[in-house]
Parts: structure tokens; C-alpha cells; sequence
């Protein structure tokens, strides 16, 4: 069974550029998460699909991050402008459903913002 | 809100000995409870998990967690570690309310590394 892809793996960008980030999850999966993960840190959840909708987004930074999954499949996450403190790994993740049910993660994309 | 402590933030241990690592958390009703482990250039996986029932559960590679709702905690035990255990460990709950799972909260990790 093929895992959550993410790319790219590294992105080295300047403050105030843009990048964003592609996640396709396992298929078959309905929920969808990106999650943040600052070094010395646990995750923490940006924004939670459930297929094409948003479940919960309370920690994404709407001022610059914005995420979407628009067929209920793949999704994309993007920050405009980025700022040092966004230099992170952004862990994109899936599971069958949104209750209880075990989350399958994939490699992360690592941001170095300078 | 939810919070999520693991006390350890480094163990080094050497071949053999045993390993308990602590979490604790702050919700008071019903939890989801799971420990994630990130192998040096992996992604996270799953190690174990707790839903209801025996509150000592087995994972994968010998490890077992005990759930003790009185004081909280959820930590993840090993009677003898090998060094392919050298990886972060990283335990996580969900709050269960009115039937619904909220999101899943990590803690910060424990780095464990095992000298050969």
C-alpha cells in the first residue's frame, strides 16, 4: 500500500516569499491534516480536512497560511508571506475516517526560511 | 486546552537495559491515547494505542503502555531496548466528547538513543 506522499522534501526560501506544499494521502482515506512541526516541538495541527471540507482550522495562521483540498483528494498548503518563525517540517497526514482511527504520516517537507 | 507533557526530553540508554518514558495529560473525560515513533529519516508511525478495555496495551517491537487514568498518564514501557530503537517517541491523546473525537494532541518528544 503506497503511503501519504509529500513534496518537496526541502524548500529553502527568503522571509516574505511564498511557498507552498502538496500532499496526496492513502487513498481511499477521507481525512486529511497538516500538521507543523518546529524543531524541539511535538506536531501540532494546522487544518484538518474531512474529504473537500474543512473540520478545523483554529491554529492555522489565516493571516498567511492557506490550505485547500479541492476534490477531496490531494491537497495543497501554501505561506505567504513566510516569516522566520515559519522554518518548520510541515507533516501532511491521512486516516479512513476523522473519529478515532489511526493516523498514517508522511516524510514532511522541511522549510528553512532566511 | 489540551495539553500533553513528556518530562524525558533526551534518554540514553545502553543495550539491554529497560525503558519506561512518561506522559501525562491534562484532559479529565475520555481520551484516545498513542504513542508515535520517528526512526532517524522516517516518517512518524504508529507504535500503540489505546482506546478502552485493558488499560495495559501491547505495540509492535515489545512495547507496551499502561493507562492509569487517576494520575493521567500513559507511559511506554521496554524490558530491554536494542539499539534500532534509537528514535524519537512521541505520545499523543485525542479528546473524546459527546461521541466525537477532537483533534490530536503530541507532546514535545522524548529523544531516546541506545549505545551499542
Amino acid at each position: 500500500e503506497a503511503g501519504v506522499a509529500q513534496s518537496p522534501r526541502y524548500k529553502i526560501i527568503e522571509k516574505r516569499q511564498s511557498v507552498a506544499f502538496w500532499c496526496n494521502p492513502i487513498s481511499g482515506h477521507a481525512t486529511l491534516y497538516w500538521y507543523q512541526q518546529i524543531l524541539g516541538q511535538g506536531p501540532k495541527l494546522l487544518i484538518q480536512f474531512q474529504n473537500n471540507g474543512v473540520v478545523d482550522d483554529s491554529q492555522l495562521p489565516k493571516d498567511r497560511f492557506s490550505a485547500e483540498r479541492l476534490k477531496g483528494v490531494d491537497s495543497t498548503l501554501k505561506i505567504q508571506p513566510a516569516k522566520l518563525e515559519d522554518s518548520a517540517v510541515y507533516l501532511c497526514a491521512s486516516s479512513i475516517g476523522g473519529g478515532t482511527g489511526e493516523l498514517f504520516f508522511g516524510e514532511g517537507s522541511r522549510l528553512t526560511v532566511l | 486546552a489540551q495539553s500533553v507533557s513528556q518530562h524525558n526530553h533526551h534518554v540514553i540508554l545502553s543495550e539491554a537495559a529497560s525503558l519506561e518514558l512518561g506522559c501525562n495529560y491534562s484532559y479529565g473525560g475520555t481520551v484516545n491515547l498513542f504513542w508515535y515513533v520517528q526512526y532517524p529519516g522516517q516518517h512518524l508511525q504508529l507504535l500503540l494505542k489505546y482506546f478502552s478495555g485493558d488499560p495495559l496495551v501491547k505495540g509492535i517491537k515489545g512495547f507496551e503502555a499502561e493507562f492509569i487514568k487517576s494520575k493521567f498518564s500513559f507511559n511506554l514501557r521496554k524490558p530491554s531496548v536494542q539499539w534500532s530503537d534509537t528514535a524519537e517517541y512521541f505520545c499523543a491523546v485525542k479528546e473524546i466528547s459527546s461521541g466525537s473525537a477532537r483533534q490530536l494532541t503530541f507532546g514535545s518528544g522524548t529523544q531516546l538513543t541506545v549505545l551499542p
